[in-house]
């Protein structure tokens, strides 16, 4: 298996622009997990979803941030309108029954 | 909701001493606590984890105890090498669907010659 696949590595836009980070998961897992890194906050958990299904959306940040998960190989992560403070690295992950969970590369985003 | 402290925050240690990283956790209920490793500009990567029914587990030159008493859990290496220079975060959560990883604030782990 090739692992958790996320597109695109890295992304530089500017302030006011939509971006939209893609993830695959590892096949036949059926939980998705998105964090955000960075050196002031750590790792924070932003959504995760449960056979395609957002189950905790809590960690959010504001309603500029929105996810989906249209079926079990594919979800998004969409910034609209994007701001400087959203920099960060963007990881997503993937599990099975919940534990172990594979982190992708993650999506190094600059917001300018 | 969960609440994970971890320190030391950096920790500097000769090749082949030992390195004790400690975590505290607040929720009695979680039960899995799995530690991760990640390398600069890379993803973190599963190096051990440990259920709430287990006191010690081990492998190979880490070695991962849990106090659920006293709710806090440690990740130790032994015989360290340069290339166990990374930062380690400890996790925990519960189990089902209502819970998720909360993670530590990672540990600064240098190893030199």
């Amino acid at each position: 298996d090739a692992g958790v696949i996320q597109s695109p590595r890295h992304e530089v836009t500017e302030m006011g622009q939509e971006v939209t980070l893609r993830c695959k998961p590892i096949s036949g897992h059926d939980y998705l997990f998105w964090y955000r890194q960075t050196m002031m906050r750590g790792l924070e958990l932003l959504i995760y979803f449960n056979n395609n299904v957002p189950i905790d959306d809590s960690g959010m940040p504001e309603d500029r941030f929105s996810a989906k998960m249209p079926n079990a190989s594919f979800s998004t992560l969409k910034i609209q309108p994007s701001e400087p403070r959203d920099s960060a690295v963007y990881f997503c992950a993937s599990s099975f029954a919940w534990t172990e969970q594979y982190f992708g590369p993650g999506t190094r985003l600059t917001v300018t | 909701g969960e609440n994970v402290e971890q320190h030391p925050s950096t920790l500097s240690v000769q090749e082949g001493d030992s390195a004790v990283i400690k975590c505290t956790y607040s929720d009695s209920a979680s039960n899995y606590f799995p530690w991760y490793k990640q390398e600069l500009g890379k993803r973190p990567q599963l190096i051990i984890d440990i259920r709430s029914n287990v006191g010690e587990k081990k492998d190979q030159r880490i070695a991962v105890t849990l106090n659920k008493t006293a709710k806090h859990f440690s990740l130790h290496i032994t015989e360290t090498q340069p290339e166990d220079s990374a930062v380690y975060f400890c996790a925990a959560s519960g189990s089902g669907t209502a819970s998720k990883l909360t993670f530590g604030t990672g540990t600064r782990l240098q190893v030199t010659l």
